[in-house]
């Protein structure tokens, strides 16, 4: 059984860093494109970051571009998301999301969602 | 960038009444070589992630039920549920995976009226 178990809630204050994570389990963690999706409070899904684990290759949506990194540790079959600099705009909550795979193994539809994990960002 | 636009924002249907969601792309998600669109569709409740309704624009995802049916092609798609039951109410987005960002639209909120 697919599973992706996402790290907990955390409350930061503006300018400080974040790494969260996500453990992805029940599938082989290096043939799958796995990602980001943002949900700012009340607001709807925004399509944020994805990676495939098996050679780093990633992609930014331009709007996180240089706010965020993604990355994936295959010895551990976890993804992450980090910041450099908080922002309060960036209290939401964040999906980690996997990928189905298509041909030439680019990215399809989401088929398995993670918990979610809210990000507070308050002085 | 391909942007996708939902319509409605909301609307409101009696149980057991049609109710049908339509997402526009800026540009068509139609891949000539195997012709297929690239567009899925989602349902999310409060609190919780987002499920996988629909993909491929109309492949209902499995054991989802079969009110549920997506359609359309190019840059045209509509989610319809046939005969709206009470737990069918959340939050619906589509989203386009045939390019980078892959872009959900705003979303659809669907209630009981």
């Amino acid at each position: 059984e697919v599973q992706l178990a996402q790290s907990g809630a955390e409350v930061r204050k503006p300018g400080e860093s974040l790494k969260i994570s996500c453990k992805a389990s029940g599938y082989i963690f290096t043939t799958y494109w796995i990602g980001w999706v943002r949900q700012m409070p009340g607001k709807g899904l925004e399509w944020m970051t994805i990676i495939y684990p098996g050679n780093s290759d990633s992609r930014y949506s331009p709007s996180f571009q240089g706010q965020v990194t993604i990355s994936a540790d295959k010895s551990i079959n976890t993804a992450y998301l980090q910041w450099g600099s908080l922002k309060a705009s960036d209290t939401a909550t964040y999906y980690c999301a996997r990928y189905s795979l298509l041909e030439g193994h680019s990215a399809g539809w989401i088929d398995y969602w993670g918990q979610g994990t809210l990000v507070t960002v308050s002085s | 960038d391909i942007v996708v636009t939902q319509s409605p924002d909301s609307l409101a249907v009696s149980l057991g009444e049609r109710a049908t969601i339509n997402c526009k792309s800026s540009q068509s998600v139609l891949y000539s070589s195997n012709n297929k669109n690239y567009l899925a569709w989602y349902q999310q409740k409060p609190g919780q992630p987002p499920k996988l309704l629909i993909y491929w624009a109309s492949t209902r995802e499995s054991g989802v039920p079969d009110r549920f049916s997506g359609s359309g092609s190019g840059t045209d798609f509509s989610l319809t549920i046939s005969s709206l039951q009470a737990e069918d109410v959340a939050v619906y987005y589509c989203h386009q995976y045939y390019s980078t960002p892959r872009r959900f639209g705003q979303g659809t909120k669907v209630e009981i009226k």
